[in-house]
């Protein structure tokens, strides 16, 4: 079955500091990819997405890029802000047809902790 | 605005207590579901449904239930919670083939 794999955590980064996520993916066909963020006390925000092969989301300056050969879809910011402390949590969504379910199969989520 | 409510944010309830948490959309969704988050587990889905009067089990169903009367509500059902139930639990919606899902802030619930 479909399945997600992200970098056990937690991560702790100094403000201004690159950041890597690293998310690799097992699904068959074509699925979309998706980072979600999760800010203490907090739902579940779509970060950024990518639906084809190459596609490179991007939001609030992190970026990830959609790369098939490697079945990766790796989370970057190249400063990070201590408003950036969250759990990050990559997910993918098999390609479905008109009447299939629409689930997210997530990773097991990073907790990300920025320090000033 | 946009959004998807649950109730309660948190909850304690003794082992064998019906309890019911509710979602609501406002966003005319076709699509909603619940999921469970547990540490080191991620977010899995429990039940979903593509309209009204159509659900169907997710990968973990046992033990719940969901009804979908009205296209804005998707209540959660634990007829006789048991303590491995305690979790975290989203609601989410979204269009029909629509890339983005809503989430609701999450309930935190315990079972003693």
């Amino acid at each position: 079955g479909d399945s997600v794999t992200q970098m056990e955590g937690p991560v702790t980064l100094s403000e201004e500091a690159f950041l890597t996520i690293n998310c690799t993916y097992t699904a068959t066909g074509y699925p979309s990819l998706f980072w979600y963020v999760q800010y203490p006390g907090e739902g579940l925000q779509l970060l950024l997405k990518a639906t084809k092969a190459d596609d490179k989301g991007s939001n609030k300056g992190f970026e990830a890029t959609y790369r098939k050969e490697t079945t990766s879809f790796h989370l970057e910011k190249g400063s990070v802000q201590v408003s950036d402390s969250a759990v990050y949590f990559c997910a993918l969504r098999r390609a479905i047809s008109n009447f299939g379910n629409e689930k997210l199969t997530f990773g097991t989520g990073t907790r990300l902790t920025i320090i000033p | 605005e946009a959004q998807v409510t649950q109730n309660p944010r948190y909850l304690i309830t003794v082992t064998g207590k019906k309890l019911t948490v509710t979602c609501s959309q406002n966003m005319n969704h076709e699509y909603m579901s619940w999921y469970r988050q547990d540490p080191g587990l991620g977010l899995r889905q429990i039940y979903y449904s593509m309209n009204v009067e159509v659900t169907d089990k997710g990968d973990v169903p046992e033990g719940y239930k969901v009804s979908r009367k009205e296209k804005r509500n998707f209540p959660l059902i634990l007829e006789s919670p048991s303590p491995n139930q305690t979790s975290l639990y989203f609601c989410a919606s979204s269009t029909l083939g629509g890339t983005e899902a809503f989430f609701g802030q999450g309930t935190r619930l315990t079972v003693v």
